[in-house]
């Protein structure tokens, strides 16, 4: 069973930085680009980031560009997301997702990142 | 590519059929899926590839289209179908983006 758990999460002051971490399990991590996707309080999904199985490859929305850096461990099955000088607009539920064009569509339980001072 | 969904919001009753359209900027062959937001939870995929039922899902749900235009139909809708949808381009693969969503509630 494929199980992506979030953590990470928290209140933090505008200017700030977190660091996300998604620990997977149950599919061979290291064949599979993975990704993050964010939802604003009362909002629809806005996918955030994508890197390439081995970490080679990252992508990202303009939004965060320059500001959140993805990557992994392959020896951990980890992905991650640093997220620096946060902003209110930043608050939102991050979720982690194994997506495919095909029938992976997995996703993490969320974790909120709150904004704020 | 911008994905265009409507109705944005959509009240219907128990055993209805209803159509939510998906439309993309630009031609993204049938790389679409669809999934299904309750409140508080994470997305659930239904359909992918356009029109792929993922297993598991109930067969009155289904998908069609190709191109630029796209539609998710619920034949019959039950109690648990009350929820938000959101279309999802994979055109450009790890790249993706979803349209707006559509809110279906009960009438």
């Amino acid at each position: 069973e494929v199980q992506l758990v979030e953590s990470g999460g928290g209140l933090v002051q505008p200017g700030g930085s977190l660091r996300l971490s998604c620990a997977a399990s149950g599919f061979t991590f290291s064949t599979y680009a993975m990704s993050w996707v964010r939802q604003a309080p009362g909002k629809g999904l806005e996918w955030v980031s994508a890197i390439s199985s081995s970490g080679g490859s990252t992508y990202y929305a303009d939004s965060v560009r320059g500001q959140f850096t993805i990557s992994r461990d392959n020896s951990k099955n980890t992905v991650y997301l640093q997220m620096n000088s946060l902003r209110a607009a930043d608050t939102a539920v991050y979720y982690c997702a194994l997506i495919t064009r095909g029938a992976e569509g997995y996703w993490g339980q969320g974790t909120l990142v709150t904004v704020s001072s | 590519i911008q994905l265009t969904q409507s109705p944005s919001f959509l009240s219907a009753s128990v055993g209805d059929r209803v159509t939510i359209t998906c439309r993309a900027s630009q031609d993204i062959r049938t790389y679409l899926a669809w999934y299904q937001q309750r409140p508080g939870k994470a997305p659930k995929l239904l359909i992918y590839a356009a029109s792929t039922l993922q297993s598991g899902v109930p067969s009155r749900f289904s998908g069609s289209g190709s191109g630029t235009e796209f539609t998710l139909t619920i034949s019959s809708l039950q109690p648990e179908d009350f929820a938000t949808y959101y279309c999802q381009q994979l055109n450009s693969y790890p790249l993706y983006s979803f349209g707006q969503g559509t809110k279906l509630e009960i009438k």
